[in-house]
């Protein structure tokens, strides 16, 4: 099984629609949890950390299960500008670690 | 706000040949890290140091790469003998906790 799993996409969803990730870990000591997006040929950039109660940056929300080990991104009233791979990011421990990247999910967002 | 800076941006060599790509992470990080993406591929994991010292590595980081802080601020990656399959992005990251902060990257391509 994969360190951290997700659904590779493309999604293709127009503007204004809400749009869901999910992101699976087989570490059950991971302690750490991100998403990150990754423009075309750039560096990933952090979107937001995942804490274990969930947490809601304008219109995105993430969302931690740690009895599933389950990571979830939920994007509401996505815009042109959203359009990124999104990458999952899970750390075994605090830091100075191995911190494991998904391999991303594309989002396409139509006019 | 404080960045990881990294250079060059491209770096075209030989096979066979060493290559040492440059970070400088932001001044008052303690944690670092270097990781590659293939084009087309998923964010890999190489290399974390910590404390002058290495603290984790993936079975990628082979005896063909090192890393080194030679100073207070430079941290190095160095392939000994480039091969074409190192053709890649690397990306360093830094951070004091957690999340990690990365650099635009050094686009390596062994011909």
């Amino acid at each position: 099984r994969k360190e951290v799993e997700q659904d590779p996409g493309p999604f293709n969803v127009p503007e204004g629609a809400t749009v869901a990730f999910n992101c699976t870990y087989s570490n059950s000591a991971s302690q750490s949890f991100f998403w990150y997006r990754q423009d075309c040929r750039k560096e990933p950039k952090l979107l937001m950390s995942v804490y274990s109660s969930g947490n809601e940056d304008g219109r995105f929300t993430a969302q931690l299960n740690r009895a599933s080990q389950y990571i979830s991104l939920l994007i509401r009233d996505s815009k042109l500008s959203d359009s990124a791979t999104y990458l999952c990011v899970v750390s075994s421990y605090s830091s100075a670690s191995k911190i494991i990247f998904g391999s991303g999910t594309r989002l396409s967002i139509r006019p | 706000e404080p960045e990881v800076t990294q250079t060059p941006s491209h770096q075209v060599t030989q096979m066979g040949q060493e290559v040492i790509l440059r970070c400088v992470p932001i001044s008052n990080h303690l944690y670092f890290y270097w990781y590659r993406q293939i084009l087309g591929q998923k964010v890999e994991f190489l290399v974390s140091f910590y404390n002058n010292e290495i603290s984790e590595k993936s079975e990628i980081f082979d005896d063909q790469f090192s890393v080194e802080r030679p100073d207070g601020s430079n941290f190095t990656l160095k392939i000994r003998s480039t091969k074409l399959e190192d053709s890649a992005m690397y990306f360093c990251a830094s951070s004091s906790n957690s999340p990690l902060h990365f650099g635009n990257g050094t686009r390596l391509t062994v011909t």
